[in-house]
């Protein structure tokens, strides 16, 4: 139980593009999931929460109007990367925590190369 | 600010040897804690958690950890490790009580690299 997908898995796109990532719970309805941003070799970043049916809260130096998210139902979210640029180009995580649970599930993560 | 540091960025170790990944965090509040691992182009999975209770908490793969709250550490170790163990081990601690949103705060992460 507990599993979180992602689509795609990688992508490759153009400079000044938009792309959209997909996180899904699978298997159990998430209240809460995350967006996260991992360079090579480095931790896991936060980049913003989001609740079901509310806007998303980003932290602190992530543009919100760059990096839109949003969380339409207990199941997806999704996170758009507008105009991407190459220095966007990373590794994107998500997680998914169920309603009054301390763990985060996370999926496999979206590998984002923009050329 | 919670903070969390994993003291060694790579931890070389050979097979069926024992092995200790360091973890401390700053708080000096309630805190949930965690162990992940990630394999190569993969996302994190849950090694192990520390809620409440029992300080030493066993996770999966063979893996434990214990938690310390005079030293606010939270090592994970395991006693014999195999070639299949080589990945990246991320700590992460939560405030509790916590808000809504139950952030994760991660440590930077060590490499364990387990050679033959």
């Amino acid at each position: 139980g507990a599993v979180v997908s992602q689509h795609p898995s990688r992508v490759i796109c153009k400079s000044g593009t938009s792309v959209k990532i997909e996180c899904r719970s699978l298997d159990f309805q998430a209240t809460t999931m995350f967006w996260y941003r991992q360079f090579p070799k480095q931790s896991l970043m936060l980049m913003a929460t989001s609740n079901e049916g509310s806007k998303a809260t980003y932290e602190q130096g992530v543009e919100k109007d760059k990096f839109l998210i949003n969380h339409a139902s207990l199941t997806l979210s999704t996170l758009t990367v507008t105009s991407a640029h190459p220095e966007d180009s990373s590794f994107y995580i998500c997680s998914a925590r169920i309603s009054h649970q301390e763990t985060q599930y996370f999926g496999p993560g979206t590998r984002l190369l923009v050329l | 600010a919670q903070s969390v540091t994993q003291l060694d960025s790579q931890v070389p170790v050979f097979e069926e040897a024992p092995v200790e990944l360091r973890c401390n965090y700053s708080s000096s509040v309630s805190v949930y804690l965690f162990w992940y691992v990630q394999y190569p182009n993969q996302g994190l999975q849950l090694l192990l958690k520390y809620l409440s209770g029992s300080t030493l908490v066993k996770g999966i793969n063979g893996f434990e950890a214990e938690f310390n709250k005079s030293q606010t550490s939270f090592h994970l170790r395991k006693p014999s490790v195999h070639i299949s163990d080589t990945a990246e081990y991320f700590c992460a601690v939560s405030d509790r009580p916590m808000d809504s949103s139950y952030k994760l705060i991660f440590g930077s992460g060590t490499r364990l690299l387990v050679r033959p």
